[in-house]
């Protein structure tokens, strides 16, 4: 079947810009994850969505972060008043429900922000 | 808090030879998850292997094989009879008990030599 799915793979914005990261994940897949991956801090949670419940947004790095998961599917990372240092690639996760067991993470091929 | 070290930032393996990735952790958890992933040049993080903190037996998958080691921390990674396509930066991960959000190790590129 599909895999996770991130629009856009490529992001070039100037600096204060709002931008929008969309992730599809795969189907049947309760819970998802954002990250972001860049030089200097590695690969770093941002938040995580399970089903109804309310989002863990332990990782965000700022208040200018933002996600919301509509109907349980498509999630929207939001950055606004872009900085030069939120130039990144952001990955997107999805698995299966956690409760009860540990499921592997399905990655998708991530959108690279460039903030210039 | 968790913490993951892969002490390896470089390393060569031959060609059909066996090569081992180190992976230490720290946690307070009883209950956790340690996973691997391969990230080829291309960019997509690919699942490997998974070892639950209560499995008492090595997970297995393929030519991947995770050390596990509980006493000491480790969950290292052996791959056997190494491939060109095995070039890659590999990463050790971990869940806590409550929540599944991962902790990555700063990696280890992988390069295998023909």
């Amino acid at each position: 079947g599909a895999g996770v799915s991130q629009s856009p793979s490529n992001k070039v914005t100037e600096k204060g810009k709002d931008v929008e990261l969309r992730c599809d994940p795969i189907s049947g897949h309760t819970a998802l994850y954002w990250y972001r991956q860049s030089l200097g801090q590695g690969l770093e949670f941002l938040i995580y969505f399970q089903g109804n419940s309310a989002p863990d947004k332990s990782g965000l790095p700022s208040d200018r972060f933002s996600a919301e998961r509509t109907g349980g599917s498509v999630s929207t990372l939001t950055i606004q008043r872009t900085q030069q240092e939120d130039s990144a690639v952001y990955l997107c996760a999805s698995s299966l429900d956690h409760s009860g067991g540990t499921y592997e993470q399905y990655f998708g091929p991530g959108t690279r922000l460039t903030v210039t | 808090a968790q913490k993951i070290t892969q002490t390896q930032p470089g390393m060569f393996v031959q060609e059909k030879e066996a090569v081992t990735l180190d992976c230490t952790y720290d946690t307070s958890d009883q209950s956790y998850g340690l996973f691997w992933y391969k990230q080829p040049s291309s960019g997509e993080m690919i699942f490997l292997i998974y070892q639950g903190s209560y499995d008492e037996q090595n997970a297995t998958e393929g030519r991947y094989s995770l050390n596990f080691q509980k006493a000491r921390k480790s969950a290292n990674l052996v791959i056997s009879a190494s491939q060109l396509g095995d070039s890659a930066m590999y990463f050790c991960a971990m869940t806590p008990n409550a929540g599944n959000m991962l902790t990555f190790g700063g990696g280890t590129r992988l390069m295998v030599k023909p």
